[in-house]
């Protein structure tokens, strides 16, 4: 069965900062990987996704993301944060079931202090 | 491009009587998800479709819960009865087989009075 584990569920960062949010998957087949981003009261928005190819992956706002096969990781990243970035985060992966499923993880909630 | 559209945005009713949440998905894309999301429970799968066809409803919660695609860009979520512990954001999703991403709409706020 697969799964996607994020460590910590509140991440709290400096305006300026690094941001790091952490995802690892638990996958049987080669993983398609993605992070969304949701802005209060908005719907889930696709920040990156990994397929096939480069391992380090660019999204929209300045995020990236790496896959490490080695350590069945796929982190989130941004050098500087900005007050804009506060949002909750999923990391997901597709279900080798097929018909686009996504296996969700639990978010976590990123907040961004002056 | 129109991204999926949700309606209502939000619905309050009274416990015992049938909601109906209504998605329209983006043109071109042939799978369609629905999801549920509270504090308590975060973010669930209820059903998804593929090519309008029920593939899966093992997340639906109840009885109570019925969801219909009649053609590629149109479906509903309906409640009957609805109870307060229905209280939460609807997301409907849709995507192409291949890709692999989904794109949400904006969701349903439901309250159950």
């Amino acid at each position: 069965a697969q799964s996607v584990t994020q460590l910590g569920s509140h991440v709290s960062v400096s305006e300026g900062a690094l941001v790091l949010l952490r995802c690892n998957y638990s996958s049987s087949v080669p993983p398609y990987l993605f992070w969304y981003v949701q802005y209060p009261n908005q719907g889930l928005q696709l920040l990156l996704k990994y397929t096939t190819g480069a391992t380090l992956v660019k999204g929209i706002n300045g995020f990236e993301a790496e896959f490490k096969k080695s350590e069945t990781s796929f982190h989130l990243t941004k050098p500087s944060a900005h007050m804009s970035d506060a949002a909750e985060y999923f990391c997901a992966v597709r279900s080798s079931g097929g018909y686009n499923k996504l296996i969700f993880g639990a978010g976590t909630r990123l907040a961004v202090h002056p | 491009d129109a991204g999926v559209i949700q309606s209502p945005r939000h619905e309050v009713t009274e416990m015992g009587q049938e909601v109906t949440l209504r998605c329209k998905p983006i043109s071109g894309h042939n799978s369609l998800f629905w999801y549920r999301q509270t504090m308590m429970r975060g973010l669930e799968l209820l059903i998804y479709f593929n090519n309008n066809v029920p593939i899966d409803d093992s997340g639906m919660p109840e009885d109570r819960f019925s969801a219909k695609m009649p053609n590629a860009s149109f479906s509903t979520l309906k409640i009957q009865p609805s109870e307060p512990r229905d209280s939460a954001v609807y997301f409907c999703a849709s995507g192409r087989t291949g890709p692999g991403e989904q794109y949400f709409g904006p969701g349903t706020r439901l309250t159950v009075t």
